[in-house]
């Protein structure tokens, strides 16, 4: 069973506040991934850490998020100025190396009204 | 464009009946690929991997891989109602970003 825990479960927001979502990984899991699915369960993919270091990041987590993941804290995925269109499920996820499987948290349900 | 594909996008099987999914890399230079199942208001958990030629068999489920097409095909056989779900495929390389590239997936329903 998974051991990656996010919070909130779900977050509301208006359009233009700041959303902030948390991970803790799995112990031992250096590599972390943010994902968005959206309501027609496609995933894209945010931005990915190992350890502290952001290994690969897209051009709207560039722009419009703020994400870490400081030592002995949890990672954190913010939206600077919420949107409709992020109205989705963020997953995160975490893996110990690249041949190994990826274990996803229960994500946060984010709704921008 | 995405660049894992899979198909069909909803598969409708009986109870007992044999299931059958797609899924096709465009990105060359994948050489894991990995069937996640999701049940509705879930998590992703992983199913099953595969990264060499030919089949790997789990219980009821049966991954092929043909690495020369970048195709690979889950198969449920005697599946049950509780296999109702979105199946995802991803795609990974094993140097780089280490990130799982997923395709729309196929919704199963299994009817009773």
């Amino acid at each position: 069973n998974s051991k990656v825990i996010q919070t909130p479960r779900y977050l509301v927001k208006g359009q233009g506040q700041k959303a902030k979502m948390r991970c803790i990984p799995e112990k031992g899991h250096p590599v972390v991934f943010w994902y968005q699915q959206n309501k027609n369960n496609e995933f894209k993919f945010l931005i990915n850490f190992q350890n502290q270091e952001v290994l690969q990041q897209i051009d709207m987590t560039e722009k419009r998020f703020s994400a870490e993941c400081p030592s002995n804290s949890p990672c954190s995925l913010e939206i600077q100025s919420s949107e409709a269109g992020d109205s989705a499920l963020y997953l995160c996820a975490s893996r110990r190396d690249s041949n190994t499987e990826v274990f996803f948290g229960k994500g946060t349900r984010l709704t921008v009204v | 464009q995405q660049k894992v594909q899979q198909s069909p996008e909803s598969l409708i099987v009986p109870e007992g009946g044999m299931a059958s999914l797609n899924c096709t890399s465009s990105d060359r230079n994948v050489d894991y690929f990995w069937w996640y199942r999701q049940h509705s208001g879930k998590s992703p958990k992983m199913l099953m991997s595969i990264f060499s030629n030919g089949e790997k068999e789990e219980g009821r489920f049966t991954v092929h891989l043909n690495k020369a097409s970048l195709h690979t095909s889950l198969h449920i056989r005697d599946s049950q109602p509780s296999d109702s779900a979105l199946y995802l495929c991803a795609a990974s390389k094993t140097s780089g970003s280490w990130q799982l590239i997923f395709g729309s997936g196929t919704q199963l329903t299994v009817m009773p």
